[in-house]
């Protein structure tokens, strides 16, 4: 079965700007992560959604955000750019809830100039 | 979760076995062993869970001792393609923590042709 698909891939923008980032889960799972990924700080949690509604958040100012459709599809926006959002941002899929079993996307690298 | 060490690298010669050890003394008794590992740029890939018993698949096995404290992660026949960071998790199945998962350094097994 189709693996988890991030888009886009790579992403430049300039400070300021938004982003919004996509992610579709494998089929039948309804939880869907976000974890952002630097050199400096390795993998930091964002925060999880599952039917809808998230259920667990990491320790990001108010600037990242998300929200999860009735597919499972979701998307995560980062707002106000600054430099130190350069990162690679991954997608994580599980059956349910806070499940340590988990199925990462290819990620989407996104760079702020 | 439990706090997990691992050494931060380890080099092993293709074809030979690689053995990832790490250290969950204070794992509690709900609490499974993770694996994932990471290849440059890629998302991380789960390879194996385990709770008390030794477990085996297509990929690695995981011997885990008998008080739990520490476990293996072993590759048997390592390829230069199994050159990656490697991580372990100690944590509920389900409904663990509300911080996501929690990849620490993890160890970078280099593989040397």
């Amino acid at each position: 079965k189709a693996g988890v698909t991030q888009t886009p891939r790579y992403l430049i923008k300039t400070r300021g700007q938004q982003v919004t980032l996509s992610c579709s889960p494998i089929s039948g799972h309804r939880s869907v992560s976000w974890y952002q990924q630097t050199p400096g700080q390795g993998l930091q949690f964002l925060f999880e959604y599952f039917s809808e509604t998230q259920r667990n958040k990491g320790n990001f100012p108010g600037r990242f955000s998300g929200r999860q459709f009735s597919n499972s599809r979701s998307e995560m926006n980062v707002s106000t750019l600054e430099l130190g959002d350069s990162a690679l941002y991954l997608c994580a899929s599980s059956l349910g809830w806070a499940n340590t079993e988990a199925f990462f996307g290819q990620g989407t690298r996104l760079t702020v100039v | 979760d439990a706090k997990t060490t691992q050494p931060p690298s380890m080099d092993c010669a293709e074809g030979r076995a690689a053995n990832l050890p790490c250290n969950h003394s204070t794992i509690s008794g709900n609490e499974y062993v993770y694996w994932y590992r990471q290849i440059h740029s890629q998302g991380p890939q789960y390879i194996i869970h385990g709770l008390k018993n030794n477990e085996t698949n297509e990929m690695a096995s995981l011997i885990i001792t008998e008080d739990r404290k520490s476990s293996t992660l072993i590759l048997p026949h390592a390829t230069l393609r199994d050159t990656a960071v490697y991580y372990c998790i100690a944590r509920r199945r389900s409904g663990g923590g509300a911080d996501g998962l929690t990849f620490g350094k993890g160890t970078h097994l280099i593989i040397q042709p």
